[in-house]
């Protein structure tokens, strides 16, 4: 089991830029996350997918914000235009539903740092 | 929605002593309460989970305990050395929510030699 694959896993851009976050949940798993976490606010759910369909946007900040799940192996989180108070770690978690809800797994994140 | 809080945000205990961090829930429905450990510049992991069907879990040195009728579920960790030093987060949520966990501002545990 590879566990959940962020990439890349640092980025650093002007401000203005377009940033592309990738995620590759893992396999068998119908749950995608997406999570920002600051010192200020902490651990955010940006949003979340159920079978490649996005569930709930409502933590997605802006419309600069955007995620799509394509097919059940990859995500994107895309931030156009990027500015300097979007410097954060990014995690992509991933999980699957049975009986009862399991644990999301994390991937090692992304340090994003826009200049 | 649901709203969890947790205390303290900062625990400094002596090698070898008890920590405890304790976490509230507001929605009664909620019956998965994970917790996650962040080591500094790493990813949160799992550490041990409780559903809401027991009242506690033990995993080494390492508990977790749940009272429903307060709403209430803690973390117990017993004869800590330096390696728990780290950021503990605790969670919760309910089956048909969507696996979606609401998380508690989290815990910087120091352990002191």
């Amino acid at each position: 089991d590879a566990g959940v694959i962020q990439s890349p896993r640092h980025e650093v851009t002007e401000m203005g830029q377009e940033v592309t976050l990738r995620c590759k949940p893992i396999s068998g798993h119908d749950y995608l996350f997406w999570y920002r976490q600051t010192m200020m606010r902490g651990l955010e759910l940006l949003i979340y997918f159920n079978n490649n369909v996005p569930i709930d946007d409502s933590g997605m900040p802006e419309d600069r914000f955007s995620a799509k799940m394509p097919n059940a192996s990859f995500s994107t989180l895309k931030i156009q235009p990027s500015e300097p108070r979007d410097s954060a770690v990014y995690f992509c978690a991933s999980s699957f539903v049975g009986d009862w809800n399991q644990p999301q797994h994390f991937g090692d994140g992304t340090r994003l740092s826009i200049l | 929605g649901e709203n969890v809080e947790q205390h303290p945000s900062t625990l400094s205990v002596q090698e070898g002593d008890s920590a405890v961090i304790k976490c509230t829930y507001s929605d009664s429905a909620s019956n998965y309460f994970p917790w996650y450990k962040q080591e500094l510049g790493k990813r949160p992991q799992l550490i041990i989970d409780i559903r809401s069907n027991v009242g506690e879990k033990k995993d080494q040195r390492i508990a977790v305990t749940l009272n429903k009728t307060a709403k209430h579920f803690s973390l117990h960790i017993t004869e800590t050395q330096p390696e728990d030093s780290a950021v503990y987060f605790c969670a919760a949520s309910y089956t048909g929510g969507g696996n979606k966990l609401t998380f508690g501002t989290g815990t910087q545990l120091k352990v002191e030699l």
